[in-house]
């Protein structure tokens, strides 16, 4: 079945340092890419998504690249904020049948200020 | 944005009795989701439901569970009877259409059950 993976489970950083999360993902099919973010006491919210090789997906300062040469979907950020602190999800959906959403395990960001 | 609201926020039930959660989507949308997330784990999927169906379900969704939304009110989640490993958050999501890959889910802040 499809799946993502994520490399790091907690990320800690200070203001104004260079954020990278790593997703990796396995399908069978062409699937649209997300990342999640959820704050404390709330449900994910979309960042943004991709949908073909080599497209950007991009909000808040936050990007990342489909790449289907190696399956990634790594999320970037030049400079974060103590706001950013929260859970990152990356996720998929394969556009077969009913198109579920397949998460990933998440990772903690934690932004220092 | 679009809300979905989840009802209750949290909810204790002691084991082998019946618990409904209960969501309102967003009021245009056409299909529902539910999924299950254990404290520190990552969000599972358990089922979608358009048109009165059930679309599709994972193994998480046992037979104890049921989804329902009658007349267009809220899309309910029944367990009856719970177990402990039933204890988790519980989110409801709903989209427009059904194609998660172009359509955004919006997501409730979820109701976290606890199952003594």
């Amino acid at each position: 079945g499809d799946s993502v993976t994520q490399t790091e489970g907690q990320v800690a950083l200070s203001e104004e340092d260079f954020l990278t999360i790593h997703c990796n993902y396995s399908a069978s099919g062409y699937p649209t890419l997300f990342w999640y973010v959820q704050y404390p006491g709330e449900g994910p919210q979309l960042l943004f998504r991709a949908s073909r090789d080599k497209e950007k997906g991009s909000s808040r300062g936050f990007e990342a690249t489909y790449d289907k040469g190696t399956t990634s979907f790594h999320l970037r950020k030049a400079s974060v904020q103590e706001s950013d602190s929260a859970v990152y999800y990356c996720a998929l959906s394969d556009h077969y049948g009913n198109e579920k959403i397949t998460f990933g395990a998440g990772t903690k960001l934690t932004i220092k200020p | 944005g679009p809300k979905v609201l989840q009802i209750p926020s949290h909810q204790i039930i002691d084991m082998g009795q019946m618990v409904t959660l209960n969501c309102d989507p967003v009021s245009n949308h056409l299909y529902f989701y539910w999924y299950k997330q254990i404290l520190g784990q990552q969000m599972e999927f358990l089922v979608n439901f358009y048109n009165g169906k059930v679309m599709e379900k994972s193994k998480l969704f046992k037979d104890q569970f049921s989804v329902e939304r009658p007349d267009g009110s809220y899309f309910t989640l029944k367990i009856q009877p719970t177990a402990l490993e039933d204890s988790a958050v519980y989110f409801c999501a709903s989209s427009l259409d059904g194609g998660a890959g172009a359509e955004t889910l919006y997501f409730g802040s979820g109701t976290r059950l606890t199952v003594l």
